[in-house]
């Protein structure tokens, strides 16, 4: 059945760094493809998202293409802030059933 | 534009009792899902409601029952509960018109706690 598998956390970067989140995903058809972000204590929020092949999915200085060749939609973003620290879900939607499957997700700690 | 809120907040229940968990769909909405969020994993579907009926059903058992009320506000209902259904439930409204899906919005969730 459909999946969405992304890279292990916790994740810890100092501000400023780099950020890049794995995530690859299986799928029969065309899904659409989001990043959701959930803040402590809170619910999710959708970031960005793709609906079809070599789309950029962009919000908030985070980055995302759709990759059907490699299956993947990594999470990117140039200049992490202590305010980006938050757990990262990438999902899917297969748009037969309009279920989203998460993945387990990625916890993200900024350290100024 | 409201959003989608969801109550309780928190909640905590005896194992073998039953809990109603409520979600107000986001105004313009027609459709209501609802999503289980165990502790350190990402959300399962538990089902979903269109048109007051039950539209597409998870891998949970039937003592999980739910209902769409004709102002697109929703009830999860949890019979006989057990101690692994503590968990943060999602509730996510959106609006499906032919074939196309303008988006979710989710809400904030409800801790339930089972001891």
């Amino acid at each position: 059945g459909d999946s969405v598998t992304q890279m292990e956390g916790p994740v810890t970067l100092s501000e400023e760094a780099f950020l890049t989140i794995n995530c690859t995903y299986t799928a029969t058809g065309y899904p659409s493809l989001f990043w959701y972000v959930q803040y402590p204590g809170e619910g999710l929020q959708l970031l960005l998202k793709a609906t079809k092949a070599d789309d950029k999915g962009s919000n908030k200085g985070f980055e995302a293409t759709y990759r059907k060749e490699t299956t993947s939609f990594h999470l990117e973003k140039g200049s992490v802030q202590v305010s980006d620290s938050a757990v990262y879900f990438c999902a899917l939607n297969a748009n037969r059933d309009d279920k989203i499957i998460f993945g387990k997700g990625t916890r993200l700690h900024i350290l100024p | 534009e409201t959003g989608v809120t969801q109550s309780p907040t928190h909640l905590i229940k005896t194992r073998g009792q039953q809990v109603t968990l409520r979600c107000s769909s986001q105004s313009g909405h027609n459709t209501v899902s609802w999503y289980q969020q165990a502790l350190g994993q990402g959300p399962q579907f538990i089902f979903q409601y269109y048109r007051e009926e039950e539209n597409g059903r998870g891998n949970f058992p039937p003592r999980f029952s739910g209902l769409q009320f004709p102002n697109y506000s929703s009830e999860l209902n949890v019979n006989a509960l057990e101690l692994d259904d503590s968990a943060l439930y999602l509730c996510a409204s959106s609006l499906w018109q032919g074939e196309s899906n303008y988006g979710y919005t989710f809400g904030s969730g409800t801790r339930l706690t089972v001891v």
